[in-house]
Protein backbone atom coordinates (compact mmCIF):
# COMPACT_ATOMS: atom_id res chain seq x y z
CA UNK A 1 0.00 0.00 0.00
CA UNK A 2 1.31 3.35 -1.58
CA UNK A 3 1.66 5.35 2.14
CA UNK A 4 3.79 8.15 4.41
CA UNK A 5 4.25 6.76 7.99
CA UNK A 6 5.57 8.54 10.85
CA UNK A 7 6.43 7.85 13.96
CA UNK A 8 6.04 8.60 16.53
CA UNK A 9 2.58 9.38 16.62
CA UNK A 10 2.26 11.15 19.92
CA UNK A 11 5.26 12.36 22.15
CA UNK A 12 5.39 14.40 25.25
CA UNK A 13 9.17 15.75 25.93
CA UNK A 14 11.01 18.76 28.01
CA UNK A 15 12.22 21.64 27.18
CA UNK A 16 15.96 20.53 25.85
CA UNK A 17 15.78 17.33 25.25
CA UNK A 18 16.64 16.48 21.49
CA UNK A 19 14.09 14.38 19.29
CA UNK A 20 13.78 12.80 16.16
CA UNK A 21 10.61 12.31 14.33
CA UNK A 22 11.04 9.81 11.08
CA UNK A 23 9.05 10.29 8.41
CA UNK A 24 9.22 7.11 5.16
CA UNK A 25 7.35 7.13 1.96
CA UNK A 26 7.03 3.83 -0.18
CA UNK A 27 6.28 5.54 -3.26
CA UNK A 28 9.58 6.80 -4.93
CA UNK A 29 8.67 10.54 -4.66
CA UNK A 30 11.81 12.70 -4.98
CA UNK A 31 9.42 15.71 -3.00
CA UNK A 32 9.60 15.40 0.73
CA UNK A 33 8.26 17.78 3.54
CA UNK A 34 7.58 18.79 6.86
CA UNK A 35 4.46 20.73 8.18
CA UNK A 36 3.40 22.02 11.46
CA UNK A 37 -0.33 22.68 12.13
CA UNK A 38 -1.60 24.87 14.56
CA UNK A 39 -4.96 26.32 15.34
CA UNK A 40 -5.54 29.60 13.79
CA UNK A 41 -2.42 29.62 11.63
CA UNK A 42 -3.44 26.78 9.65
CA UNK A 43 -0.45 24.49 8.14
CA UNK A 44 3.00 26.07 7.69
CA UNK A 45 5.79 24.38 5.81
CA UNK A 46 8.98 23.90 8.01
CA UNK A 47 11.83 22.27 5.54
CA UNK A 48 11.43 20.35 2.24
CA UNK A 49 13.46 18.20 0.30
CA UNK A 50 13.40 18.16 -3.60
CA UNK A 51 15.66 15.55 -3.94
CA UNK A 52 18.39 13.23 -1.88
CA UNK A 53 20.59 15.35 -0.18
CA UNK A 54 18.47 18.86 -1.39
CA UNK A 55 16.56 20.33 1.33
CA UNK A 56 15.73 24.03 2.13
CA UNK A 57 13.43 26.13 4.22
CA UNK A 58 9.86 26.00 4.30
CA UNK A 59 8.12 29.26 5.74
CA UNK A 60 8.98 28.52 9.93
CA UNK A 61 12.52 26.48 9.74
CA UNK A 62 14.27 27.84 13.19
CA UNK A 63 14.55 25.82 15.92
CA UNK A 64 14.35 22.56 13.26
CA UNK A 65 16.71 20.62 11.05
CA UNK A 66 16.12 18.08 8.30
CA UNK A 67 18.30 15.33 6.68
CA UNK A 68 17.73 13.40 3.47
CA UNK A 69 20.41 10.75 3.12
CA UNK A 70 18.16 8.58 1.05
CA UNK A 71 14.93 8.95 -1.05
CA UNK A 72 12.68 7.49 0.85
CA UNK A 73 13.06 8.77 4.42
CA UNK A 74 12.94 12.36 5.56
CA UNK A 75 13.89 13.29 9.54
CA UNK A 76 13.01 15.85 11.67
CA UNK A 77 15.31 17.21 14.25
CA UNK A 78 14.51 18.80 17.13
CA UNK A 79 18.05 19.75 18.60
CA UNK A 80 16.45 21.66 21.39
CA UNK A 81 12.97 21.63 21.84
CA UNK A 82 11.08 24.57 23.66
CA UNK A 83 7.43 24.72 24.50
CA UNK A 84 6.85 26.82 21.18
CA UNK A 85 7.69 24.02 19.40
CA UNK A 86 4.16 22.38 20.55
CA UNK A 87 1.73 21.25 17.63
CA UNK A 88 0.65 18.57 15.23
CA UNK A 89 3.47 18.08 12.68
CA UNK A 90 2.73 16.21 9.39
CA UNK A 91 5.28 14.64 6.57
CA UNK A 92 4.29 14.39 2.83
CA UNK A 93 5.30 13.59 -0.01
CA UNK A 94 4.59 14.80 -3.62
CA UNK A 95 4.49 13.48 -7.16
CA UNK A 96 3.69 16.19 -9.40
CA UNK A 97 0.52 18.52 -7.75
CA UNK A 98 -0.62 15.99 -5.26
CA UNK A 99 0.78 15.39 -1.55
CA UNK A 100 0.29 12.65 -0.10
CA UNK A 101 0.28 12.88 4.37
CA UNK A 102 1.74 11.08 6.97
CA UNK A 103 -1.01 10.42 9.22
CA UNK A 104 0.69 13.35 11.78
CA UNK A 105 2.79 13.69 15.11
CA UNK A 106 1.45 15.06 17.66
CA UNK A 107 4.21 16.64 20.09
CA UNK A 108 4.06 18.66 23.59
CA UNK A 109 6.38 20.54 25.19
CA UNK A 110 6.94 20.65 28.41
CA UNK B 1 2.75 38.86 -0.30
CA UNK B 2 1.02 35.40 -1.46
CA UNK B 3 -2.08 34.70 0.57
CA UNK B 4 -4.97 32.30 0.15
CA UNK B 5 -8.09 32.86 1.83
CA UNK B 6 -11.01 30.43 2.60
CA UNK B 7 -14.28 31.69 3.17
CA UNK B 8 -16.93 30.85 5.57
CA UNK B 9 -14.50 30.17 8.56
CA UNK B 10 -17.03 27.66 9.53
CA UNK B 11 -20.54 26.80 8.82
CA UNK B 12 -23.23 24.07 10.14
CA UNK B 13 -25.82 22.77 7.77
CA UNK B 14 -28.27 19.76 8.20
CA UNK B 15 -28.11 16.58 5.91
CA UNK B 16 -29.07 17.01 2.65
CA UNK B 17 -28.60 20.55 2.28
CA UNK B 18 -25.95 21.73 -0.58
CA UNK B 19 -22.84 23.83 0.79
CA UNK B 20 -20.23 25.48 -1.61
CA UNK B 21 -17.26 26.51 0.04
CA UNK B 22 -14.82 29.22 -1.50
CA UNK B 23 -11.13 29.82 -1.95
CA UNK B 24 -9.69 32.92 -3.13
CA UNK B 25 -5.97 33.62 -3.70
CA UNK B 26 -3.22 36.37 -4.17
CA UNK B 27 -0.43 34.57 -6.12
CA UNK B 28 2.45 35.11 -8.20
CA UNK B 29 3.43 32.87 -10.49
CA UNK B 30 0.04 30.76 -10.22
CA UNK B 31 0.66 26.78 -11.03
CA UNK B 32 -2.21 24.90 -9.48
CA UNK B 33 -4.94 24.97 -6.90
CA UNK B 34 -5.84 21.55 -4.53
CA UNK B 35 -8.64 21.00 -2.07
CA UNK B 36 -8.17 18.68 0.82
CA UNK B 37 -10.68 17.40 3.55
CA UNK B 38 -9.01 17.11 7.01
CA UNK B 39 -10.87 15.17 9.58
CA UNK B 40 -9.53 14.01 13.02
CA UNK B 41 -6.05 13.29 10.87
CA UNK B 42 -4.02 13.96 8.23
CA UNK B 43 -5.03 15.84 4.88
CA UNK B 44 -6.51 13.62 2.38
CA UNK B 45 -6.39 15.25 -1.39
CA UNK B 46 -9.58 15.99 -3.45
CA UNK B 47 -9.01 17.39 -6.30
CA UNK B 48 -6.24 19.65 -8.28
CA UNK B 49 -7.20 22.34 -10.60
CA UNK B 50 -4.99 24.36 -13.18
CA UNK B 51 -7.67 25.03 -15.85
CA UNK B 52 -10.50 27.80 -15.77
CA UNK B 53 -13.84 26.95 -16.20
CA UNK B 54 -13.62 23.34 -15.85
CA UNK B 55 -15.28 21.08 -13.26
CA UNK B 56 -13.60 18.86 -11.26
CA UNK B 57 -16.08 16.38 -9.98
CA UNK B 58 -16.37 12.93 -7.45
CA UNK B 59 -19.50 11.64 -6.42
CA UNK B 60 -21.27 14.59 -4.56
CA UNK B 61 -18.07 16.60 -4.47
CA UNK B 62 -17.47 18.96 -7.38
CA UNK B 63 -15.14 22.55 -7.79
CA UNK B 64 -14.20 24.53 -10.48
CA UNK B 65 -11.38 27.54 -10.77
CA UNK B 66 -11.50 30.84 -11.67
CA UNK B 67 -8.53 32.46 -13.16
CA UNK B 68 -9.56 35.36 -13.93
CA UNK B 69 -11.24 36.44 -10.69
CA UNK B 70 -8.65 34.36 -8.61
CA UNK B 71 -10.70 31.75 -7.07
CA UNK B 72 -12.44 28.15 -6.52
CA UNK B 73 -15.49 26.94 -5.07
CA UNK B 74 -16.44 23.57 -4.06
CA UNK B 75 -19.42 22.34 -3.91
CA UNK B 76 -20.73 19.20 -1.67
CA UNK B 77 -24.11 18.43 -2.53
CA UNK B 78 -27.00 15.86 -0.61
CA UNK B 79 -24.71 16.41 2.44
CA UNK B 80 -23.62 13.94 5.09
CA UNK B 81 -22.78 13.89 8.54
CA UNK B 82 -19.31 11.88 7.10
CA UNK B 83 -19.11 15.25 5.27
CA UNK B 84 -18.18 16.81 8.62
CA UNK B 85 -14.36 17.98 8.20
CA UNK B 86 -12.32 20.98 8.30
CA UNK B 87 -11.76 21.97 3.76
CA UNK B 88 -8.39 23.13 3.22
CA UNK B 89 -7.50 25.17 0.04
CA UNK B 90 -3.62 25.45 -1.34
CA UNK B 91 -2.16 27.03 -4.10
CA UNK B 92 1.02 25.93 -5.44
CA UNK B 93 3.41 29.03 -7.25
CA UNK B 94 6.93 28.90 -8.53
CA UNK B 95 9.13 30.83 -6.90
CA UNK B 96 11.79 31.32 -9.64
CA UNK B 97 11.81 32.09 -13.07
CA UNK B 98 12.64 28.80 -14.52
CA UNK B 99 9.62 27.28 -12.37
CA UNK B 100 10.90 24.25 -10.71
CA UNK B 101 11.50 25.47 -7.35
CA UNK B 102 7.44 25.62 -5.90
CA UNK B 103 5.97 26.47 -2.76
CA UNK B 104 2.26 25.83 -1.37
CA UNK B 105 0.86 28.50 0.19
CA UNK B 106 -2.36 27.14 2.36
CA UNK B 107 -5.76 28.88 3.52
CA UNK B 108 -6.67 28.61 6.88
CA UNK B 109 -9.87 25.89 6.18
CA UNK B 110 -13.04 26.04 5.92
CA UNK B 111 -14.41 23.87 8.96
CA UNK B 112 -17.91 21.96 8.06
CA UNK B 113 -20.31 20.65 10.83
CA UNK B 114 -23.31 18.57 9.26
CA UNK B 115 -25.92 17.42 11.50
CA UNK B 116 -28.07 14.83 11.19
Amino acid sequence: EAQVTQNPRYLITVTGKKLTVTCSQNMNHEYMSWYRQDPGLGLRQIYYSMNVEVTDKGDVPEGYKVSRKEKRNFPLILESPSPNQTSLYFCASKYTDTQYFGPGTRLTVL
Amino acid sequence: EDKVVQSPLSLVVHEGDTVTLNCSYEVTNFRSLLWYKQEKKAPTFLFMLTSSGIEKKSGRLSSILDKKELFSILNITATQTGDSAVYLCAVEASFNNAGNNRKLIWGLGTSLAVNP
